[in-house]
């Protein structure tokens, strides 16, 4: 079945690079997504990777993906306090369009 | 709207009674999903309507919880028998269409606790 799996926590210095990690199961997902959700917040749409990309750039993140190890992730360059949240990556099912999140990963960015 | 409306955003009530959950998606979405987060936790899947289709029930958790979407716009989803464990977030969440590329836009949740 379907399923997608994060590491649960992650810290870093405010100032380091963050890298949070992502496998999946369905290879046939066209995009794969990355969603930020803040405290008290609903869930944004951070960015998003088109399958036959292995890598998207935008201002201080960065997704790879490795579609052979079915590993997708997300780069935060010079980490701010403001990053500190949940994020969680996502894939859709091909069939139903049915969103499969991942259990998300909570960044704590320290000062 | 402007955004996925959800009602109420706090609701606390006594185990054994019964709870609706509303949700207003994005004028004109197709797709309409329920989640739940309990504190700490990642998202759990319960529900997903998708247009005149047949809702994809299969994350309910038990036969004391249902949803229903009226005229493929505003979606109800209801505990009965509320029990202590069911107290978390309830985030609902739209999409245009049926389709891979399109985002989800989430409310910002219902906060349901079961005293």
């Amino acid at each position: 079945g379907e399923d997608v799996e994060q590491s649960l926590f992650l810290s870093v210095r405010e100032g380091d690079s963050s890298v949070i990690n992502c496998t999946y199961t369905d290879s046939s997902s066209t995009y794969l997504y990355w969603y930020k959700q803040e405290p008290g917040a609903g869930l944004q749409l951070l960015t998003y990777i088109f399958s036959n990309m292995d890598m998207k750039q935008d201002q201080r993140l960065t997704v790879l993906l490795n579609k052979k190890d079915k590993h997708l992730s997300l780069r935060i360059a010079d980490t701010q306090t403001g990053d500190s949240a949940i994020y969680f990556c996502a894939e859709k099912d091909r069939r139903t369009y049915k969103y499969i999140f991942g259990t998300g990963t909570r960044l704590k960015v320290l000062a | 709207g402007a955004g996925v409306s959800q009602s109420p955003s706090n609701k606390v009530t006594e185990k054994g009674k019964d709870v609706e959950l509303r949700c207003d998606p994005i004028s004109g979405h197709t797709a309409l999903y329920w989640y739940r987060q309990s504190l700490g936790q990642g998202l759990e899947f319960l529900i997903y309507f998708q247009g005149n289709s047949a809702p994809d029930k299969s994350g309910l958790p038990s036969d004391r919880f249902s949803a229903e979407r009226t005229g493929g716009s505003v979606s109800t989803l209801t505990i009965q028998r509320t029990q202590q464990e069911d107290s978390a977030v309830y985030l609902c969440a739209s999409s245009s269409e049926a389709s891979e590329r399109t985002e989800a836009f989430f409310g910002q949740g219902t906060r349901l606790t079961v005293v």
